[in-house]
This record gives C-alpha cells, structure tokens and sequence, in this order.
C-alpha cells in the first residue's frame, strides 16, 4: 500500500544553525505535500504545504523542496531557535481519495 | 478553539465498553477525518467523510465506527472490538482534497 518514510526520527542542533527532515512517498498520484508541527501535548498544526506543479516554497526561516521524479520532498528550517523544538510530520496526499498519508515524525530539539 | 472541537480531553475505558468520542467543527469545512497517534508511529486514518451521509474506511477500521448525519458533527466510536484502544485520537476536517487539515485538540483515550 500507500506509505510515506520520514528521516531522521530525531534531530538535535544548536540555535542559529539548520534543520532539514527528508520525506520519500510512494503513491505516484499525490500531489499535495503539507507540513505540521506538534508541540509536546498539542494538537498538529500546518506550517507549510507545497503542490505537485511547484518545486519550493518558502515562508520567512522555514521552506520546503518537492522532487516529482524522485518522490522526495524535504522541510527547511533555517536560523532555528529553542522554540522550533517539537515533532515535525509530513504527509503526502492519497491519489484522489482525499486524505493524507503521513511519516512517522522527526522529533527536533533545538539547543540554546 | 480553532474551529475544531473534541471532548472529552481525556476519557477511561473500562474492558468491553463502547464510548464515543465527539468531534464539531463551525469551519463549513465538508471534509473531516479521524486519525489515531500512538508513540513513533505516526498518524494512521481510521475514518474519513467527505460528504454529509457518506464515510469510508481508512487503513486500521477494524472496531471502530462513525456516522456523518450533519455537516458539522463526526463522532467515533470506539467498540469492544478494538482491541488495543488506549492512544491519542484526532480529529481534523479540511475543505477537500489538495486543502490542509485544522485538527482538534484531541482525546485521550485509556483503558482501565
């Protein structure tokens, strides 16, 4: 079936540098790829989303790239701060059924 | 609270209990969708409506049901069936296909 692979399932950097989680998916159809962040406790919500007919988005520190050919898609965070720490999920539409299938999660610590 | 209302927060099962979890949204949103969390695992659809009266299963169905008899209402019912119910239950609602989810502050489920 359908499945998305997500890396890494964590990631610990220091405030200021980078971040960048990585998604494969493998339903040739999908073609809407969001983003949502979940704090400790809390409820996911979506930060950034890309469609099939775009490469990049970008959105003030975070952006992210989509591969049609490759089935890839990553998340960029850049300049990150203690705040950005929390579970990131990417998810990748399900053909034309109208739902989502998401990766496991990738937890980002950001160290001050 | 987002548009998107769950209750209860928390909620304890006893063994062969049915309950049933309550999910609202005021977003107009036609699409809603329940999603279970566990540990490491991600978000895995258990049912999804995107029209009034109409609902289809998603990957892990088994013991659970819903109904879709107003737009603004998907509850889920967790029946004895479900075997090992104790995990994070959301849910999300979203114009349609190609559009981000908003989710609920989502129930915690365990059984006791």
């Amino acid at each position: 079936g359908e499945n998305v692979e997500q890396h890494p399932s964590t990631l610990s950097v220091q405030e200021g540098d980078s971040a960048v989680i990585k998604c494969t998916y493998s339903d040739s159809a999908s073609n809407y790829f969001p983003w949502y962040k979940q704090e400790l406790g809390k409820r996911p919500q979506l930060i950034i989303d890309i469609r099939s007919n775009v490469g990049e988005k970008k959105d003030q520190r975070i952006a992210v790239t989509l591969n049609k050919t490759a089935k890839h898609f990553s998340l960029h965070i850049t300049e990150t701060q203690p705040e950005d720490s929390a579970v990131y999920f990417c998810a990748a539409s399900r053909g034309s059924q109208g739902n989502l299938i998401f990766g496991k999660g990738t937890k980002l610590s950001v160290k001050p | 609270d987002g548009g998107i209302t769950q209750s209860p927060k928390y909620l304890f099962r006893k063994e062969g209990q049915n309950v049933t979890l309550s999910c609202e949204q005021n977003l107009n949103h036609d699409a809603m969708y329940w999603y279970r969390q566990d540990p490491g695992q991600g978000l895995r659809l258990i049912y999804y409506s995107q029209i009034v009266n109409d609902f289809q299963k998603g990957d892990i169905a088994e013991g659970y049901s819903v109904s879709r008899e107003k737009k603004e209402s998907f509850p889920l019912t967790v029946t004895s069936a479900q075997k090992n119910p104790t995990a994070f239950y959301l849910c999300a609602s979203s114009h349609g296909i190609l559009y981000g989810y908003t989710f609920g502050s989502g129930t915690r489920l365990t059984v006791v």
